[in-house]
């Protein structure tokens, strides 16, 4: 089975701080997302990477930068965290480009900012 | 910008009835893909119906398209208190990058 593993479930940090939040997948799936889910807004794409190295925009990416330095890992940084920030964090993992490609999920990272 | 609306937001039955989730879109597709959320947890992928499929069951699932409508219905039959969650479509607007557009979701109480 595909397992897609988050660092943390729950974060809480303060407005200004640098956040991390790491991805990790273990079945070399060449694709990987990262998306935040709000009440009433459902999911939405904030970064995504095709393979090492490799980063392209989303729907809302500002506030947000990535880094694939190993096709396992997907990170998303919060250059400096705001209070606008705090949601629930979702990464996917998906083999190859593809139109037919079910996305495989990790369990979430609820952030909260102060 | 979004892609899936999802009709009901809310939906509540009893254990044993049928439950019915709509899902339309904007732009045509290559497929259509419904995923399922227990709270506060990841997405987990249910079934995928291609844009040349009308029709598609897996279990308890059943799964229709309308191309020419630009939606999609979810059916659970015999809906057990374990369906609860919410349920979302996500369409890949036509594009074989991968990209998956989601639906805010229509979230399911089955009582027990």
């Amino acid at each position: 089975d595909v397992k897609v593993t988050q660092s943390s479930r729950y974060l809480v940090k303060r407005t200004g701080e640098k956040v991390f939040l790491e991805c990790v997948q273990d079945m070399d799936h060449e694709n990987m997302f990262w998306y935040r889910q709000d009440p009433g807004l459902g999911l939405r794409l904030i970064y995504f990477s095709y393979d090492v190295k490799m980063k392209e925009k989303g729907d809302i990416p500002e506030g947000y930068s990535v880094s694939r330095e190993k096709k396992e890992r997907f990170s998303l940084i919060l250059e400096s965290a705001s209070t606008n920030q705090t949601s629930m964090y979702l990464c996917a993992s998906t083999l190859g480009q593809g139109a037919r490609n079910e996305q495989f999920f990790g369990p979430g990272t609820r952030l909260t900012v102060l | 910008s979004q892609q899936g609306e999802e009709d009901p937001q809310a939906l509540s039955i009893q254990e044993g009835e049928n439950a019915t989730m709509n899902c339309s879109y904007k732009t045509s597709i290559n497929n259509l893909q419904w995923y399922r959320q227990n709270s506060g947890r990841g997405l987990v992928h249910l079934i995928l119906i291609r844009s040349n499929e009308r029709e598609k069951h897996s279990g308890r699932l059943r799964v229709t398209l309308d191309t020419s409508k630009k939606s999609s219905s979810l059916l659970i039959t015999a809906s057990r208190a374990a369906d609860t969650a919410s349920y979302f479509c996500a369409t890949d607007a036509g594009s074989n990058t991968g990209k998956l557009i989601f639906g805010q979701g229509t979230t399911l109480q089955v009582k027990p």
